[in-house]
């Protein structure tokens, strides 16, 4: 199947402690984005990226860094989880002048953080 | 900086009604819009893609419409059906490709 997918489907972890959320598409999208669903379930970009530019959301605080080792993946990493990290996480593909095609979501990734 | 407001926030009908979901945006000088649906606990589908240059787009009983210049969209679903409840979530294209939500729409559709 052509998709999005992004594991794991769900993740409960520690305070303090640091995780990753592995992201893979087969779509042949040259771009790879990282979305987040808070509480209120108002969804906001965090990382837009393809093998040229990273772009950061300004709002994003610096313990979430994101790793392409290429194309097809791109991996979210969270240092030192909080609280307030906890969300909904999804991971999205498309191609950078995406008009004609759109967006592609996965699934996404519940993190609790307890 | 764009903003994306959707009305109503929650909606409920009979089963077979037709209905109009509202989208509406602050900054038109949008790329691209897009329609999703999100059921609970899942992720995002894609309904509906309109590019900037087109003013409206179906797909079988879903009809979205763009008018740029007023900064609205709308999407239209015909002859409702309780599978169609769900929350609706339109997205403008900026910039660099990346996406603004709405607040989404949640539908319920009774039998």
């Amino acid at each position: 199947d052509t998709a999005v997918s992004q594991t794991p489907k769900y993740l409960v972890t520690q305070m303090g402690n640091d995780k990753s959320i592995k992201c893979e598409q087969n779509l042949g999208h040259d771009t790879m984005y990282w979305y987040k669903q808070d509480s209120k379930k108002f969804l906001k970009i965090m990382f837009s990226y393809n093998n040229k530019e990273l772009i950061i959301n300004e709002t994003v605080p610096n313990r979430f860094s994101p790793k392409s080792p290429d194309k097809a993946h791109l991996n979210l990493h969270i240092n030192s989880l909080e609280l307030g990290d906890s969300a909904v996480y999804f991971c999205a593909s498309s191609h950078l002048r995406g008009g004609n095609y759109g967006y592609t979501f996965g699934s996404g990734t519940r993190l609790t953080v307890v | 900086k764009q903003e994306v407001t959707q009305i109503p926030a929650a909606l409920s009908v009979p089963e077979g009604e037709n209905l109009v979901l509202n989208c509406s945006f602050t900054d038109s000088a949008i790329y691209n819009l897009q329609w999703f649906r999100q059921d609970p606990g899942k992720g995002l589908t894609s309904l509906l893609l309109i590019q900037s240059s087109q003013r409206e787009q179906t797909s079988g009983r879903l009809n979205a419409s763009l008018d740029k210049s007023s900064g609205r969209s709308t999407l239209y679903i015909a002859a409702s059906q309780p599978g169609d409840s769900a929350t609706y979530l339109c997205a403008v294209f900026n910039a660099g490709n990346m996406l603004t939500f709405g607040g989404g729409t949640r539908l319920m559709v009774k039998p």
